[in-house]
């Protein structure tokens, strides 16, 4: 069975340009979360979907920032236009239902964004 | 609200040494516990988690368990690896919906 995935593995861009995030998540799956880690400081959360419907965005940094499931199935996050501070590193991540005892997110490696 | 906090790193280690990474937990209500690691070049792996006080979670020699009178779930392994040297990630999670909250890592390094 194939893990996350996200795409691309690495990104650099230039402050102003926009960039697209894409996340596939576990199939079946219904939970689909995307967090940043910055410069080496906590992994935090910035929304979370079910199936299509954007359950939590109260992570979301600013307006620059729009995430979509089209489907309920992938997931894409795009910046637009990209600043400095938002270099980093993105984690995609998705999980059953969420039950206390069998809860578990399985994440993606992440897409490491740097913005010159 | 809820935070968790991690003892910084880097930790060096020499093999066969023995390892703690603290890790102390501010939450309402009764959170779920997890460990995670990061590989080098590799995504977030669950390693372990506890879901109620008292319980102990434990995966490939490690062992955390869920304090809740201290509000911690510090990590330990008896003899490390080098093949263990990542970055060790503790977070919580309320139960609503799955959404996690994480320390900032701590950098384990072991030297042979």
């Amino acid at each position: 069975e194939a893990g996350v995935t996200q795409f691309p593995s690495h990104s650099v861009i230039e402050k102003g340009q926009t960039v697209t995030l894409r996340c596939d998540p576990i199939s079946g799956h219904d939970n689909l979360y995307w967090y940043r880690r910055v410069m080496g400081k906590e992994i935090k959360f910035l929304l979370h979907f079910v199936k299509e419907s954007k359950q939590d965005e109260s992570g979301m940094p600013n307006n620059r920032f729009l995430a979509e499931r089209t489907g309920g199935t992938y997931s894409t996050l795009k910046v637009q236009p990209a600043e400095l501070e938002d270099s980093g590193v993105y984690f995609c991540a998705s999980s059953q239902d969420w039950v206390r005892g069998r809860a578990e997110a399985f994440f993606g490696q992440g897409t490491r964004l740097t913005v010159v | 609200g809820n935070s968790v906090t991690q003892m910084e790193g880097p930790v060096t280690l020499s093999e066969e040494a023995f390892l703690t990474i603290n890790c102390t937990y501010t939450a309402t209500g009764y959170p779920s516990l997890f460990w995670y690691v990061q590989y080098p070049g590799e995504g977030l792996q669950l390693l372990l988690k506890a879901t109620k006080a008292d319980d102990k979670g434990s995966n490939k020699g490690f062992e955390a368990t869920y304090r809740k009178e201290t509000t911690s779930f510090h990590l330990e392994k008896g003899s490390v690896q080098v093949s263990d040297s990542a970055v060790y990630f503790c977070a919580l999670s309320n139960n609503q919906g799955g959404k996690l909250i994480f320390g900032q890592g701590t950098e384990l390094s072991v030297k042979p």
